[in-house]
Parts: C-alpha cells; sequence; structure tokens
C-alpha cells in the first residue's frame, strides 16, 4: 500500500469547515483513498472512500486531486463531536488487503 | 442499530495469567478482524477471518496469542501466558465480503497486564 503523510494536528472553529489534507504521492492506479476517525475512547469508525471522483456522503465529502497524489476530506459543519483522530489510508482492493492504519490527524474543534 | 460488541471492556491481570476477550460481529458480517492499539505501535491488524477460517494472522505473536471463531457470532482472541508489553487496547471489527468493505468496530477491551 501506498504510504500517506496527514499533518499531526489541526484545529477548527465550531460551525466552521474542517479540511484535512493527506499526501499519498506513491498512489498506484488500483488503489482507493479511505478515510476513518477515531474518537477518543472509541474503536474506528468509517467515513468515506474514493477512486478519483470526488465523494459525498451525510458525513463527509472527499476531494482527491486529478492526479490522485493528495487528497482532502471536507467535514462542512465541524460539531464538538468531531474531535477525534482522523486516518488516511490508501489501499488496493484486492482480496485479503488490509487497513493500515498510520499516524492520522488529530483534530481539535473548539467553540 | 447494529454494533460489534466486545467483553470484557477492561482487563487487568497479572503477568503469567491467561486473558481471553470475546467478539461478537454484526450478524450477518462474514469477516471479523482483530486490531491492536498502542501509543508507540499506534492501530496494528493482529488477525482477519473470512466465514471463521483464519486468512491472516502474520500480525500476531504466534508463541502467546491464538485467535478462533468457534461460531459465526463469536471471535474470541486468547494471550497466553500474558505479559506486560501486552497492555494494549484490543478492538474487533467485522464486515461483509471482501476485507478492504467498510469495517465496523468495536468498543475495544484495554487490557493491563501487571
Amino acid at each position: 500500500d501506498a504510504k500517506t503523510t496527514q499533518p499531526p494536528s489541526m484545529d477548527c472553529a465550531e460551525g466552521r469547515a474542517a479540511n484535512l489534507p493527506c499526501n499519498h504521492s506513491t498512489i498506484s492506479g488500483n488503489e482507493y483513498v479511505y478515510w476513518y476517525r477515531q474518537i477518543h475512547s472509541q474503536g474506528p469508525q468509517y467515513i468515506i472512500h474514493g477512486l478519483k471522483n470526488n465523494e459525498t456522503n451525510e458525513m463527509a465529502s472527499l476531494i482527491i486531486t486529478e492526479d490522485r497524489k493528495s487528497s482532502t476530506l471536507i467535514l462542512p459543519h465541524a460539531t464538538l463531536r468531531d474531535t477525534a483522530v482522523y486516518y488516511c489510508i490508501v489501499r488496493a482492493q484486492n482480496a485479503g488487503n488490509m487497513l493500515t492504519f498510520g499516524g492520522g490527524t488529530r483534530l481539535m474543534v473548539k467553540p | 442499530d447494529a454494533r460489534v460488541t466486545q467483553t470484557p471492556r477492561d482487563k487487568v491481570t497479572e503477568m503469567g495469567q491467561e486473558v481471553t476477550m470475546r467478539c461478537q460481529p454484526i450478524l450477518g458480517h462474514n469477516t471479523v478482524f482483530w486490531y491492536r492499539q498502542t501509543m508507540m505501535q499506534g492501530l496494528e491488524l493482529l488477525a482477519y477471518f473470512r466465514n471463521r477460517a483464519p486468512l491472516d494472522d502474520s500480525g500476531m505473536p504466534k508463541d502467546r496469542f491464538s485467535a478462533e471463531m468457534p461460531d459465526a457470532t463469536l471471535a474470541t482472541l486468547k494471550i497466553q501466558p500474558s505479559e506486560p508489553r501486552d497492555s494494549a487496547v484490543y478492538f474487533c471489527a467485522s464486515g461483509l465480503g471482501e476485507a478492504y468493505n467498510e469495517q465496523f468496530f468495536g468498543p475495544g477491551t484495554r487490557l493491563t497486564v501487571l
């Protein structure tokens, strides 16, 4: 799996959009971008994933650059409950291919 | 609201004792994963089952750890004998279909080995 680089921490004001970047410059053509988050004392939670088109669901939007070397997870209206560690993972959808969690970005949403 | 459940939520034991952690995957899910999380190593995959068969346990220390699925509703992770370095939070996750599909994580078991 391609390695990812994320800032270790970010702050965001409550109600504002949180934009979490991820660099994956060595991503292969068959590798998807996944985002999970882990709220303190809980298990990780799936957020969204995509290949090359932008994706949106009820939790977030995922913007992938045209060259696919980086992506941004957008929480459109961050709340205090969005304070968590956010993990960006790239992996191919091959049978048996596992999730490998890196260090992630610790997002602090402040009142 | 279907969830993965894990028991116990907290376990304190002494070095050398056997520890058994249990996981009930979401009904109908056919893939089960065991992860371990520590401050130093982060989240690590220990083992992975599909349709109750172990497919990958390369992340698991073989000499003291064992993972099984006695039936489709129960997965177990045993450590015998336990050591202080096994202290961590152990997460179980379940999913449907291939391993790369969405994984649903349980609340974890916090293990402390004294």
